[in-house]
């Protein structure tokens, strides 16, 4: 049985470029949620997907939208970047309802 | 406003003695628990949760107890091992409701266990 895993480790990017970034839920998982980790902070939550459609969504602008596919892979993608947006990028994957399981994180730098 | 609050940023202890974490929450709709422990390069991983309707969960080395009146949890480690070094956070969820879906986590608590 595989984790969760998430590409790349490591993005740099500059302001107002757009970013994809990626996760593989566990097998078996049916529903995954996508967290941002600032400096110095506990992970916020972003949105969760259950069966390809948004299930829930935290306090985060448009620019930030995701997709969930028929394997239960997820996308994040983040439009025109900006500063703040670095930080760490956690994916979760889990049965509807059940306990999360994290991904190791996408590390993003926006300069 | 941040409605799960941990107050120390970090703690230091000897192998063999006891960790205490704290975690304070103010949203009263919080009905479960949780506590991850992440080390540098990896995603949290779960270590031990709790129900409001209990206020106290034993797993191993690792107890939490709950006071629901005080709106605080505490995560006691017996007997710490410097393996337990890690970053520390609290979460909390609404299982009953319509907000199922996300953790409120806290800003996490550095454990150092010193040989």
């Amino acid at each position: 049985e595989t984790g969760v895993t998430q590409s790349p480790t490591h993005l740099i990017k500059t302001r107002g470029q757009q970013v994809t970034l990626r996760c593989s839920s566990q097998s078996g998982h049916n529903t995954v949620s996508w967290y941002q980790q600032a400096l110095g902070q506990g992970p916020q939550f972003i949105f969760q997907y259950y069966r390809e459609e948004e299930n829930g969504r935290g306090n985060f602008p448009p620019r930030f939208s995701g997709l969930q596919f028929p394997n239960y892979s997820s996308e994040l993608n983040v439009n025109a970047l900006e500063l703040d947006d670095s930080a760490l990028y956690l994916c979760a994957s889990s049965l509807v309802g059940q306990r999360e399981f994290f991904g190791p994180g996408t590390r993003l730098t926006v300069l | 406003d941040q409605q799960v609050k941990q107050n120390s940023p970090s703690l230091s202890v000897q192998e063999g003695r006891i960790s205490i974490l704290n975690c304070d929450y103010t949203n009263s709709m919080f009905d479960y628990f949780l506590w991850y422990k992440k080390y540098p390069a990896e995603g949290p991983t779960f270590l031990i949760s709790i129900s409001s309707i209990k206020d106290k969960n034993e797993d191993g080395r690792f107890t939490v107890f709950l006071n629901k009146s005080a709106k605080h949890l505490s995560l006691h480690i017996v007997p710490s091992q410097p393996g337990d070094s890690a970053v520390y956070f609290c979460a909390a969820k609404r299982l009953s409701g319509g907000s199922n879906y996300k953790l409120t986590f806290g800003k996490g608590t550095l454990l150092t266990v010193n040989p």
